[in-house]
């Protein structure tokens, strides 16, 4: 869904903790979810994504599992670090789309000393 | 990997003036590329898909007359925000890629500031 004037939602946690951001996707049609990451003034940066045959994946550091059912996803980073620090989006694509992305409304994750 | 190049990265200008952003697929060929406008503390909003070759498709709400895009090339895309107006400050984000199970690429956006 779009976001209209709203404040981000944040997370804070302890370097070396892990972390967990959330996200409710709209589109049951969606086959295709990314997340991305987005550091101050810079575009978003791919991190790792999640077809709709499939509940868990894993990159390095980074999980997403995704629950159809209730149509939610989320993102695991494992042992944060200072540079994990920037807003978090999930993205959709509905199947049969131009590929066109729907992102979500973000989380600012800052990662205390 | 794939990466995508947006030029320029900051324009600060007078309202009345039109300003050229160039989105730029630097190792990969774009057939459509994707404009993106955020405001401070919000999501990406979609804007327009462009189209290599043909029209862009622009997103409701979107004025097709106020932001041109031009996509002469299989590795170059360009929105040209007509008589900026303050109102139009915000940071413009585009695209490519997205296809064959592949994620879309970003751009480094331009922040965009009418004086």
């Amino acid at each position: 869904g779009e976001s209209v004037g709203l404040h981000l939602p944040t997370l804070s946690v302890q370097e070396g903790d892990n972390s967990i951001i959330n996200c409710a996707y709209s589109n049951s049609a969606s086959d295709y979810f990314i997340w991305y990451k987005q550091e101050s003034g810079k575009g978003p940066q791919f991190i790792i994504d999640i077809r709709s045959n499939m509940d868990k994946r894993q990159g390095q550091r980074v999980t997403v599992l995704l629950n159809k059912t209730v149509k939610h996803l989320s993102l695991q980073i494992a042992a944060t670090q200072p540079g994990d620090s920037a807003v978090y989006f999930c993205a959709e694509i509905p199947s049969g789309s131009a590929r066109q992305l729907t992102f979500g409304s973000g989380t600012q994750l800052t990662v205390l000393p | 990997g794939a990466v995508v190049s947006q030029h320029p990265s900051w324009v600060i200008c007078k309202s009345g003036t039109s300003v050229k952003i160039e989105c730029r697929s630097l190792d990969f060929q774009a057939t459509t590329m994707f404009w993106y406008r955020q405001f401070p503390k919000q999501s990406l909003m979609l804007m327009a898909t462009s189209n290599e070759g043909s029209k862009a498709t622009y997103e409701q709400g979107v004025e097709k007359d106020k932001f041109l895009i031009n996509h002469a090339s299989l590795t170059l895309s360009t929105l040209t925000v007509t008589s900026a107006h303050p109102e139009d400050s915000s940071f413009y984000i585009c695209s490519a890629g997205g296809w064959g199970n592949q994620p879309q690429h970003f751009g480094d956006g331009t922040r965009l500031s009418i004086l």
